[in-house]
């Protein structure tokens, strides 16, 4: 049971360039989340979804989409990624009234 | 969402009780108070919650004030895994499972 997969773990981008988080959950769940986490500090909400096809803006949602066209999948886009968005970032997924599933997170560098 | 407030730090020895404070004077009666930590370079793990009534599971407890503004998580005896950050956050019943970490109580556990 793999529970939530994000991928890649690592990544280092240079400034102005796009990447694309992938967020996987094969426990059926309704809802993702994409939470992001800087040196020292909580976790802050980006985005997220309660539903295939839906996407709704978090806390910090500026300079990032998301999509979710499979209910398995939540992707995170940068189009044009700038050294503030240096973060762990971490996917979550859960069903109505239950509890948040982490992933292990993604580590991104933005030089 | 309602405000929590949580020392910075604690710490323990390796195989006693650890009792971790949180106050949330401005929950509303719908409020749940939900305990995740987080372990080292790890996504954070669900431990325990609860709505008015004390809990109880595998990992830990979860005592709730008769006026719901505070509640503190036990550990009946630490181990040196349980060295990790832990969060009290309040979340609502309509929130689509959205949670607002805040900086937590980090936890050490000394052998």
């Amino acid at each position: 049971n793999a529970g939530v997969t994000q991928t890649p773990k690592f990544r280092v981008l240079k400034t102005g360039q796009s990447m694309t988080l992938l967020c996987a959950q094969d426990m059926n769940h309704e809802y993702m989340y994409w939470y992001r986490q800087d040196p020292g500090m909580g976790l802050r909400l980006i985005h997220y979804s309660v539903g295939e096809g839906t996407t709704a803006k978090g806390e910090v949602p500026d300079g990032y989409n998301v999509s979710r066209l499979k209910k398995q999948n939540f992707l995170l886009g940068l189009e044009s990624a700038a050294p503030s968005q240096t973060s762990v970032y971490f996917c979550a997924s859960s069903n109505q009234g239950r509890p948040l599933h982490f992933g292990n997170g993604t580590r991104l560098t933005v030089t | 969402d309602a405000k929590t407030t949580q020392p910075n730090s604690m710490e323990s020895n390796e195989e006693e009780p650890v009792h971790l404070p949180c106050n949330h004077s401005t929950i509303s009666g719908t409020d749940y108070i939900h305990w995740y930590r987080q372990l080292p370079s790890q996504g954070p793990e669900y431990v325990i919650h609860g709505l008015t009534s004390n809990v109880n599971n595998r990992m830990a407890s979860l005592a709730i004030a008769e006026d719901r503004k505070s509640s503190t998580l036990i550990l009946h005896r630490a181990t040196l895994r349980d060295a990790a950050v832990y969060y009290c956050i309040l979340s609502g019943g309509t929130s689509y499972g959205k949670l607002t970490f805040g900086q937590g109580t980090i936890l050490t556990v000394h052998p």
